[in-house]
């Protein structure tokens, strides 16, 4: 079973607002990974944890702050935002974060800021 | 020049047309490649991951020439729910790590 759940599938959020995305995968992944897809443009990387420690931040606004409490879950702590900030938030995983994984996709949270 | 470069199309088919999708490359260390689709407002998914010596899935057949640092893709007997984004998905290698790099997608729009 090859699935990654995210939650929330939408969040309308002000730019002084606290919200956390959350990602969860029971598939034994040891990568998991943020992405930030605008309308129409590919998914852009955020971060990728490897084995629970941060491997790559893709120089991404401290307004975002990833957090891997385990090996299943994954959070983005939003903070901050501007309205420029509203995509779509992919999280996705695979099996060892080596070059030849495949990743899996979640659903995505559509994100909007007001 | 761009990392991962695909015709945006739309490529408007009918059904039952064969249609094939080209993807260029920029770095010759990447060693993974893989075709995702996108339906809209919907996450990838993975259609296939291409190798070497070229594969196929049914009506999809994929094929990767390392030297021209081309990829393609080719859909044959095109369905009305092949309409969607196609995402070329390459690996670029970074220190010790590396990261997919995704093109910009190629749109099928197949036609009664």
């Amino acid at each position: 079973d090859t699935e990654v759940t995210q939650t929330p599938k939408h969040l309308v959020m002000g730019m002084t607002n606290k919200k956390s995305l959350k990602c969860e995968q029971h598939m034994g992944h040891r990568a998991m990974y943020w992405y930030k897809q605008k309308a129409k443009k590919p998914p852009e990387l955020m971060f990728v944890y490897s084995y629970e420690k941060l491997s790559i931040n893709e120089s991404v606004p401290s307004r975002f702050s990833p957090e891997c409490p385990n090996s299943s879950l994954l959070n983005l702590h939003l903070h901050a935002l501007q309205p420029e900030d509203s995509a779509l938030y992919l999280c996705a995983s695979s099996p060892s974060g080596v070059r030849t994984d495949t990743q899996y996709f979640g659903p995505g949270t559509r994100l909007t800021v007001l | 020049r761009k990392e991962v470069e695909q015709d945006p199309g739309p490529f408007n088919v009918p059904e039952g047309a064969t249609v094939a999708f080209n993807c260029t490359y920029s770095n010759s260390a990447s060693q993974s490649f893989f075709w995702y689709r996108q339906d809209c407002r919907k996450e990838p998914k993975l259609l296939m991951s291409v190798y070497s010596s070229g594969n196929e899935d049914g009506r999809f057949t994929a094929q990767l020439n390392r030297a021209s640092q081309y990829i393609s893709l080719l859909i044959r007997d095109s369905k009305l729910s092949d309409s969607a984004t196609y995402l070329c998905v390459v690996n670029f290698p970074m220190d010790s790590s590396y990261k997919l790099i995704f093109g910009s997608g190629t749109r099928l729009l197949v036609r009664p």
